[in-house]
């Protein structure tokens, strides 16, 4: 079974600039979730969709984070300007259960991340 | 909403040591602890996970335990080898959503 793929790796954009990162998940996966991991850190939820419908966005920094799921599948997470405090690992991970994000049955799995770095 | 802290920060062992990991979570609702292992640029990989029902679970040489009434839980690993040198992050859960609250993480060092 394929994973959930993440493009680009790396980023590396100056303060003020946009940035876009992209998310495959697992085929069949009705739910997708964006994670923010900054250096030293956990991971922090910003998104999570089921299906192409968005379930909590609670920390989403919204006047400059945005994140799509039109057609269900595939996801865009994008930060317009950035500043320097939004260098990190951006995570996406995906289940085939909503609500049943971490259950090793349900196959909660990781990308490999996006490393952003803001200069 | 979930507060989960996590000590230590860093943790050194020699190889064959035993290393243990400890969180404590706020929320007394929480019933799923899982926690993950990601190494040096890659993803986090769920290692092994509990639910509140039980106090202890053990795979192998890693075994997790949980004491309900202090809110705490610790990974333990036994004989230590190199290759478990990465970052442990706890993580708990609220019971319905099964989305986790991550601790800050561990970076475990075993010397050969």
């Amino acid at each position: 079974e394929a994973g959930v793929a993440q493009s680009p790796r790396y980023k590396i954009i100056e303060k003020r600039q946009s940035v876009a990162f992209w998310c495959n998940p697992i085929s069949g996966h009705a739910t997708l979730y964006w994670y923010q991991q900054i250096l030293g850190q956990g991971p922090k939820l910003l998104i999570q969709f089921q299906n192409n419908g968005v379930v909590d966005d609670s920390q989403l920094p919204k006047d400059r984070f945005s994140a799509e799921r039109l057609k269900g599948v595939d996801s865009t997470l994008k930060i317009q300007p950035a500043k320097l405090e939004d260098s990190a690992v951006y995570l996406c991970a995906s289940s085939s259960n909503p609500g049943q994000g971490v259950e090793r049955t349900y196959g909660y799995t990781f990308g490999s991340g996006t490393r952003l770095t803001v200069v | 909403g979930e507060n989960v802290e996590q000590h230590p920060s860093t943790l050194s062992v020699q190889e064959g040591d035993s290393a243990v990991i400890k969180c404590t979570y706020s929320d007394s609702a929480s019933n799923y602890f899982p926690w993950y292992k990601q190494e040096l640029g890659k993803r986090p990989q769920l290692i092994i996970d509990i639910r509140s029902n039980v106090g202890e679970k053990k795979d192998q040489r890693i075994a997790v335990t949980l004491n309900k009434t202090a809110k705490h839980f610790s990974l333990h690993i036994t004989e230590t080898q190199p290759e478990d040198s990465a970052v442990y992050f706890c993580a708990a859960s609220p019971p319905g959503s099964y989305i986790p609250t991550f601790g800050r993480g561990t970076s475990l060092i075993v010397h050969p």
